[in-house]
Parts: C-alpha cells; structure tokens; sequence
C-alpha cells in the first residue's frame, strides 16, 4: 500500500540557517508529490508540487524539493529561515490509476524557529 | 477568486447530538474531499467526490458519519449521534482536476463534551 513517512516528528533550527525536511515515499508508479504547510488554526497551503520533469521543484515561499526516485525521497529545503516558517509541514502521495485526486499524508514535521 | 469556504470555524455540543459541518468548494474545481485531523491520527481522508458523486467512503469511520454533495458548490459531513472521540478538526477541500493540488479551508474545530 501506499504510504508516506517523515521521519522528524519535530525539527529547531535558528533563524537564517537552512533547512531540510525528510519525506520518504512507498508508491509503485511514478508518485505525485506535494509538500503543504499548515500554519496554526489554519488549513494546509500548497508549497509545491512534483508530477514529472525535472527533478528540483521550487515553491512558494523560497522553498524547494528534489525528487530522488532511487531513495524514494522528495525532501523540502530552504536556504534560510525565517521566524515566520515557524509551523507543521506535511509530505503527500497522490494516488494513481483509477483513485482520482486521492493524496496520502505524511504525520507531518512540526517546525520551530529560534531567534 | 474566494476559497474553500467552511462553517462553521468551532462546534462545541454535547454527546448525543447531531452535528452538521458544511463547505462550499472553490468554484469550478469537481473534485471534494472530507479530512479529519487529530493528534493520533494525523490527516485522514474520510470520503472524496467528484461531480457530485462520492467516490470513495472507506475512511468514513461508521455509519454515525455520511456525508452529502446535493449540488456542485455545497457539500456537508454530518455526525449523528455524536460522541467524544469524534472530536477533530475536520477540513474540506477541493481541486479542479485529477492529481491538481488540493486547495483547504480553514477547518472545524469540534468539540464533542
């Protein structure tokens, strides 16, 4: 089945340091992968997405993600953070074949920024 | 151009109750999507539709839940009884195409007492 893990449950990192958010991906056909953030009291905002092409996709935000099919990765990253990053990041799978816009989401990666 | 627009923002009932939470999608877009989000559970799907037509329920957890797509721009989750554990924030969501990004409301905080 298909399935989504980020390891880090929560992650501190200093203001204007970079950063990289770990998702990993069990999908049997070319994936399409979403990173979505999800300020508090709020509902989750699309990053970026990967469907094919080239394998580095920016977002919004300043944020990127490399889509490595050997390792099963798709990690988020940022050069440098801002306070405002501050928030839970979710990975996602969208299901193929005849299951439509079906996504599957990671536990999320709870971010936090220090000053 | 509005997006997904849900109400409303916070329930709080009492067990035994029915509770309606309702979501007008983006205009446009046909596929819906029902999530709950708790802290054990993280995000999970709980039915999706597609023109109005639901095409997938198996996260629906029993039969206390259904939910209704009467018309393109109008879907509700209703709850009925409900009881303590169902208490989540529950998000609707929307996207235009198949595998397009899904587009959130703000969600429903519920509180089942």
């Amino acid at each position: 089945a298909q399935s989504v893990t980020q390891p880090d449950i929560h992650i501190t990192v200093s203001e204007g340091a970079s950063l990289e958010l770990r998702c990993n991906y069990s999908y049997g056909a070319t994936p399409y992968l979403f990173w979505y953030v999800q300020s508090p009291g709020q509902g989750l905002q699309l990053l970026l997405k990967y469907f094919s092409g080239d394998t580095l996709v920016q977002g919004i935000k300043g944020f990127e993600a490399e889509f490595k099919r050997s390792q099963s990765s798709f990690n988020l990253r940022k050069p440098s953070v801002h306070w405002s990053d501050a928030a839970e990041y979710f990975c996602a799978v969208g299901e193929g074949g005849n299951q439509g816009g079906k996504l599957i989401f990671g536990q999320g990666t709870e971010l936090s920024v220090k000053p | 151009d509005a997006g997904v627009i849900q109400s409303p923002r916070h329930e709080v009932t009492e067990m035994g109750q029915e509770v309606t939470l309702r979501c007008k999608p983006i205009s446009g877009h046909d596929y819906l999507f029902w999530y709950r989000q708790t802290m054990m559970r993280g995000l999970e799907l709980l039915i999706y539709f597609n023109n109005n037509v639901p095409i997938d329920d198996s996260g629906m957890p029993e039969d206390r839940f259904s939910a209704k797509m009467p018309n393109a721009s109008f879907s509700t989750l209703k709850i009925q009884p409900s009881e303590p554990r169902d208490s989540a924030v529950y998000f609707c969501a929307s996207s235009p195409l198949y595998h397009q990004p899904q587009h959130f409301g703000d969600g429903t905080r519920l509180s089942i007492l």
